[in-house]
Formats: C-alpha cells, structure tokens, sequence
C-alpha cells in the first residue's frame, strides 16, 4: 500500500500521560499537514511542514503540541500531559508541492481517560 | 475553527435517488473541494473546484461554485448504498501560501438499499 499510514490506530491513555503519534506520507511529497477531527466535526489544521520545516501552525496547537518531520519523511505528532479535551481522531495528510489535493491517512483516535 | 457551514447535516435517502448537499463558506478562495468520509476512516478526496470555475464532473458527481454567494453544492446521482458516508467541503482561503484547507461541519449521508 503506497498511501499515508499512520500509527498507531487507536491509543487510549490516562489523563496526564504523554503520546507519540506517527505519520508516513506518500513518498516524495513535499508537504504533510496534520488536522484533528472531533466527534460530528470536520478536521481543523494543525500544523504544516514543506520538506523538514514546520511553516504554520495553528493556535490549537497549545504548548503540550510538538510536531517534528526530522528528515523531511515521516512525522511525529507528541502531545504531552494529555488531557480528556485532547480526545480525538488526529489525521495526517500530505501532498506534493504543487499539487491542491492532499491525501489523508487513516487516522490515529485518540481516548485520554 | 470552521469555515463555513453544511446543509443539511444529515440526509437520508434510497438507493437510485439523487442527493444533494449545500456548503456555504466565509472568506475568498482559491479552490473549494469535497472529501468523503467513511465511518472512523481517512478522508478521499472526490473533486475541486477552482475559483474561476462555476460547475465541475467527475462520474456521478457535479459541484457547483458560486463566489459571489460563497456557497458550493455537491449532487451525487443516482446514489448507491455505497455511498454512505460523511462529505465535507474544504477551502483553500486565498493568500495562503499553501493548501490549508479550512473544512466545513459535513453532511452525513444515507443510502438506503
């Protein structure tokens, strides 16, 4: 399979733990992006990273939020100290660089107990 | 937060029949796009629309873009049971240097056999 992976699928864990989320884009695409998804919601941006740098991010992306592309491949999405408003399906979706359609794995859901 | 809104947010029909969902967004855009969303899944992209485009196909799909009232429509014809799922549409505002895709609230979809 040569799309988005992400991984894990499912985590659950109790309220003040840390979590470590990964994402493998399609290979050769330049962007990747990261967006939660709430019960009933759409996904709202996170994050954007072209190549290795990280251009944006949203001010929902509190001080717990990390997000890293080190070699400008796959990505990590930490949250540390989680807490239950935390609980969501954070999605990962990625694009080539002049391209307008993104390509969205299948999403890590979150629980914090 | 979300760009705009969704109507209806939720639509149920039967096999054969047509269904249509409305998107109404808040700023100017580069493109507007639909997803599909199958229960706890990724998003798969289905169609854009460019800004200066007013109607677009693709198969049994046709949006329909109206810039001047901010407002998109995507018919689905001749719906199957296949096709329940959630729709979302997606802007790309205008002066992002990039695809940040602002999504609406959705419209879940029933396709009764």
């Amino acid at each position: 399979d040569t799309g988005v992976s992400q991984d894990p699928r499912h985590k659950i864990t109790k309220r003040g733990q840390n979590v470590t989320f990964r994402c493998d884009p399609i290979s050769e695409h330049n962007r990747l992006y990261w967006y939660r998804q709430t019960l009933g919601q759409g996904p709202e941006f996170l994050t954007y990273f072209q190549n290795e740098a990280q251009l944006e991010k949203s001010r929902l992306l509190s001080d717990r939020f990390s997000a890293e592309r080190p070699k400008g491949s796959f990505s990590t999405l930490e949250i540390q100290r989680t807490e239950q408003g935390d609980s969501a399906m954070y999605l990962c979706a990625s694009s080539p660089w002049d391209y307008n359609e993104q390509f969205f794995g299948p999403g890590t859901r979150l629980t914090v107990l | 937060s979300q760009q705009g809104e969704e109507d209806p947010q939720a639509l149920s029909i039967q096999e054969g029949e047509n269904a249509t969902m409305n998107c109404s967004y808040k700023t100017s855009i580069n493109n507007l796009q639909w997803y599909r969303q199958n229960s706890g899944r990724g998003l798969v992209h289905l169609i854009l629309i460019r800004s200066n485009e007013r109607e677009k196909h693709s198969g049994r799909l046709r949006v329909t873009l109206d810039t001047s009232k901010k407002s998109s429509s995507l018919l689905i014809t001749a719906s199957r049971a296949a096709d329940t799922a959630s729709y979302f549409c997606a802007t790309a505002p205008m002066n992002t240097g990039f695809q940040k895709l602002v999504f609406g609230t959705g419209t879940r979809l029933l396709v009764s056999p």
